[in-house]
């Protein structure tokens, strides 16, 4: 069974400041990967997802997340975050072989300070 | 193109009383998932449709959860008799049966068992 481990449960940054979230996923084999964000009183936005192929992928709102094999890792980062990216923000992973059904992580906070 | 719509956003009941959640999945999206995410926990799959049917239950807690979809369209999620850990937020989500899709989710319901 897949499993979704992101380590930090809450981040601060400054505005302006570089982001990365970790995330860490434990699977078989190369699992399909995703971020979404959960903006409070919103539902959950897919920011990217990785297939295959390259393996940096681009998102929405400025957001990129690159698959690492050797670290089981797919970390989402930001070179510049603005206050409107505070948010809680979830790693998921789904494999390859069943129905879609993914397992996600428990979340990061990122609180964005002025 | 309408989202994911979910009913109500939230809901505040007693223990002991019944609540049912509704979801309106993306039409042409044969796939529905529930999920519930309680207070800074990971976000838990509980089950999935493919049109009418129960491809996989796995996740419901116990038999005060009922899950249905009539006709393949809209979704109902009935808790009866609802418990204080019942508490959480649930999450509908569609997708079209085809890889290298993702899914969408809603805003979600927000239950509070008093």
């Amino acid at each position: 069974a897949q499993s979704v481990t992101q380590p930090d449960i809450h981040i601060t940054v400054s505005e302006g400041a570089s982001l990365e979230l970790r995330c860490n996923y434990s699977y078989g084999a190369t699992p399909y990967l995703f971020w979404y964000v959960q903006s409070p009183g919103q539902g959950l936005q897919l920011l990217l997802k990785y297939f295959s192929g390259d393996t940096l992928v681009q998102g929405i709102k400025g957001f990129e997340a690159e698959f690492k094999r050797s670290q089981s890792s797919f970390n989402l980062r930001k070179p510049s975050v603005h206050w409107s990216d505070a948010a809680e923000y979830f790693c998921a992973v789904e494999g390859r072989g069943g129905s879609y059904i993914p397992t996600f992580g428990r979340g990061t906070s990122l609180i964005v300070h002025p | 193109e309408a989202g994911v719509t979910q009913f109500p956003s939230h809901s505040v009941i007693e223990k002991g009383q019944t609540v049912t959640l509704r979801c309106d999945p993306i039409s042409g999206h044969d796939n529905l998932y529930w999920y519930r995410r309680v207070m800074g926990k990971e976000i838990k799959f509980l089950l999935h449709f493919v049109k009418e049917s129960k491809q996989d239950e796995s996740g419901m807690p116990n038999n005060r959860f009922l899950a249905e979809r009539t006709g393949g369209t809209y979704s109902t999620l009935k808790v009866q008799p609802a418990e204080l850990e019942d508490s959480g937020v649930y999450f509908c989500a569609s997708s079209q049966v085809s890889r290298n899709t993702e899914a969408f989710f809603g805003q979600g319901t927000r239950l509070t068992v008093v």
